[in-house]
């Protein structure tokens, strides 16, 4: 398996510019996380799905940021208007069914919003 | 808020020394995990210890649990330079529902 797939690498767009980030989770697993990292919050969970139902969004800083899970094999993460303070690395992770597994993380989104 | 809070916040040792690192939590978990994230990459799981464990091996780490004291420690032994990068503890609790919550993590320099 090719292991979790984010796209894009590597984003910069401008203030108020509609941004959406995507991830392909390993197959068979049935939980998948998005989190933010800073160096100043550290790594934020944003939310997370299990088979493909929204279970908890409350790290969704506002209204500003959504996120969708369409299918087992697919999520994104938009964020509309961007601001600069969006800034950070995107994660998405995915895990085995089970509560508490080990988690599988992609390479990650580095966005920029000037 | 984070959960798990790494100690130090930095280390710096030679190629073969051991280095250690600790991770505290505030409430009961059941398990604890570690990961390293390498410079620009994800996050890559390492090791998980289960409440009801004291000690975990895997190659040259050694992962010990204290749940009375509420803290974790990770020992690299022999490191290599290889092994420079971040190290983050990650605790899970069931009444949390299914998310890991990370600590702010070690960066371990290993030089040569």
């Amino acid at each position: 398996d090719a292991g979790v797939i984010q796209s894009p690498r590597h984003e910069v767009t401008e203030m108020g510019q509609e941004v959406t980030l995507r991830c392909k989770p390993i197959s068979g697993h049935d939980y998948l996380f998005w989190y933010r990292q800073t160096m100043m919050r550290g790594l934020e969970l944003l939310i997370y799905f299990n088979n493909n139902v929204p279970i908890d969004d409350s790290g969704m800083p506002e209204d500003r940021f959504s996120a969708k899970m369409p299918n087992a094999s697919f999520s994104t993460l938009k964020i509309q208007p961007s601001e600069p303070r969006d800034s950070a690395v995107y994660f998405c992770a995915s895990s085995l069914p089970g509560r508490g597994t080990e988690a599988f993380f992609g390479q990650g989104t580095r966005l920029t919003v000037v | 808020s984070q959960q798990g809070e790494e100690d130090p916040q930095a280390l710096s040792i030679q190629e073969g020394e051991n280095a250690t690192m600790n991770c505290s939590y505030k409430t009961s978990i059941n398990n604890l995990q570690w990961y390293r994230q390498n410079s620009g990459r994800g996050l890559v799981h390492l090791i998980l210890i289960r409440s009801n464990e004291r000690e975990k091996h895997s190659g040259r780490l050694r992962v010990t649990l204290d749940t009375s004291k509420k803290s974790s420690s990770l020992l690299i032994t022999a490191s290599r330079a290889a092994d420079t990068a971040s190290y983050f503890c990650a605790t899970y609790e069931e009444t949390s529902g299914s998310r890991l919550t990370f600590g702010e993590g070690t960066q371990l320099t290993v030089n040569p």
